[in-house]
């Protein structure tokens, strides 16, 4: 498929753990964008990338959460000492350049026990 | 976060019926977008509106972004079954950047 990517589409660890979510972004898009979605909420903006670099991360909550773009393309959000309050579904979305539509992947679900 | 004022919050309705939604911000939006999302899905894009006043129609759904720039609305009219899920409006803010802020969402659900 050509769409955006997102593994694992379930993860469930105890808290205090520490996990990595992995997006796949559409071929070619230069932007790639996390969110996070509690339930019955509307998603959040977590962190931007205009290739590699991070050019806005103001929505991160905390130094827990870190997310790298290595490459320009994949990018992974990693997450520390997880709480139970991380629990959501993680979607990440991409675009042909920063002021583009984005589209949207299938999201990880992350349950902290 | 700041989330944009979305209503209603859940309608009921039946098959052949039409709808309308709408949200409203305290801040000036660049662009105004609509998403569909089903369960264990992504946001799945709509419409997209890009300039006030604009009025924008994809099949049974006409969205506008309101001249205020402060508020967008979308209906769908003759509705079927397969319009249930949640229907968000996102926005790109004058002084956002490139993040999207979004609304709460309607959940709307169609009986035959």
């Amino acid at each position: 498929g050509a769409g955006v990517s997102q593994t694992p589409s379930n993860k469930v660890t105890e808290k205090g753990k520490y996990v990595e979510l992995r997006c796949d972004p559409i071929s070619g898009h230069t932007a790639l964008y996390w969110y996070r979605q509690s339930l019955g909420q509307g998603p959040e903006f977590l962190i931007y990338f205009q290739g590699t670099g991070a050019a806005d991360d103001s929505g991160l909550p905390n130094d827990r959460f870190f997310a790298v773009r290595p490459e320009g393309s994949v990018s992974t959000l990693k997450i520390q000492r997880t709480e139970r309050g991380d629990s959501a579904v993680y979607l990440c979305a991409s675009s042909p350049n920063a002021k583009n539509i984005q589209y949207f992947g299938a999201g990880t679900r992350l349950s902290v026990l | 976060g700041q989330q944009l004022n979305q209503s209603p919050q859940s309608m009921f309705i039946q098959e052949g019926e039409d709808v309308s939604m709408n949200c409203t911000s305290s801040s000036i939006f660049n662009t105004w977008l609509w998403y569909k999302q089903d369960p264990g899905e992504g946001p799945v894009l709509l419409i997209a509106l890009y300039k006030a006043g604009e009025l924008t129609s994809n099949g049974r759904l006409t969205a506008q972004f309101g001249i205020t720039r402060k508020d967008s609305f979308l209906n769908i009219s003759a509705s079927i079954p397969s319009d249930v899920g949640i229907y968000f409006c996102a926005g790109l803010e004058e002084t956002s950047g490139s993040r999207l802020t979004f609304g709460e969402g309607t959940q709307l659900t169609v009986n035959p």
